[in-house]
């Protein structure tokens, strides 16, 4: 199985961070690659897949970027409402896997 | 808008069946473009993904439930349904049903809330 390293598993930041997470792909896993965001309670929420598309609706202060078996996703603007546990998942083979989530807090 | 909304027993006795049905509301079912996929997180733990299953009904899992799981769908219902075997407290996670595209890559685009299912006497 494909192990996806997520990093930090949490974090602080202020209103108005640039927020970075990465993930590294135990093998390479072309641009398969896609990042969400899951609030306590509620439903997760596709941000990027294909490790830089922007899914529809989502705004344009999130972004990804990578190949391989290197990813990043970025915040470019903390907002309050951006405080949820992020995740990266990989489908480039299956099983399906994912990252072990990041934590984001404001500081 | 698309819904997904997971319902079953929240408590399951170890060696019994556990049994989930995700209702689909909002769009077709059938659709040739999608897998309809079961995800589970123990608390504290990473996701897992239990399998999927396409509108044609053939199935996926993840070999690590050993054999344990069946995906199946009924669409005059918009349901798709996971039954797991032989149960323990491992399984004991919140299970989510969530829709994968199957193009251009299996991102999930549409997820439930997530169902708590505790294994215990």
């Amino acid at each position: 199985d494909i192990q996806m390293t997520q990093s930090p598993s949490s974090l602080s930041a202020s209103v108005g961070d640039r927020v970075t997470i990465t993930c590294q792909a135990s093998q390479d896993i072309r641009f398969r690659a896609h990042w969400y965001q899951h609030k306590p309670g509620k439903a997760p929420k596709l941000l990027i897949y294909d490790a830089s598309a922007l899914e529809s609706g989502v705004p344009s202060r999130f972004s990804g970027s990578g190949s391989g078996t290197d990813f990043t996703f970025t915040i470019s603007s903390l907002r309050p409402d951006d405080i949820a546990t992020y995740f990266c998942q990989q489908s480039d083979s299956l099983p399906l896997t994912f990252g072990g989530g990041t934590k984001v807090e404001i500081k | 808008q698309l819904q997904l909304q997971e319902s079953g027993p929240g408590l399951v006795k170890p060696s019994q069946v556990l049994s989930l049905t995700c209702t689909v509301s909002g769009a077709p079912i059938n659709s040739g473009s999608f897998y309809w996929t079961w995800i589970r997180q123990p608390v504290g733990k990473e996701l897992e993904w239990i399998g999927r299953i396409f509108s044609s009904g053939s199935t996926m899992y993840n070999a690590s439930l050993k054999n344990r799981a069946t995906i199946s769908l009924d669409t005059s219902r918009h349901q798709f349904s996971l039954t797991l075997n032989s149960v323990t407290a491992a399984d004991t996670a919140v299970y989510f049903c969530a829709r994968e595209r199957a193009v251009p890559s299996a991102s999930f685009d549409y997820w439930g809330q997530g169902s708590l299912v505790i294994v215990s006497s």
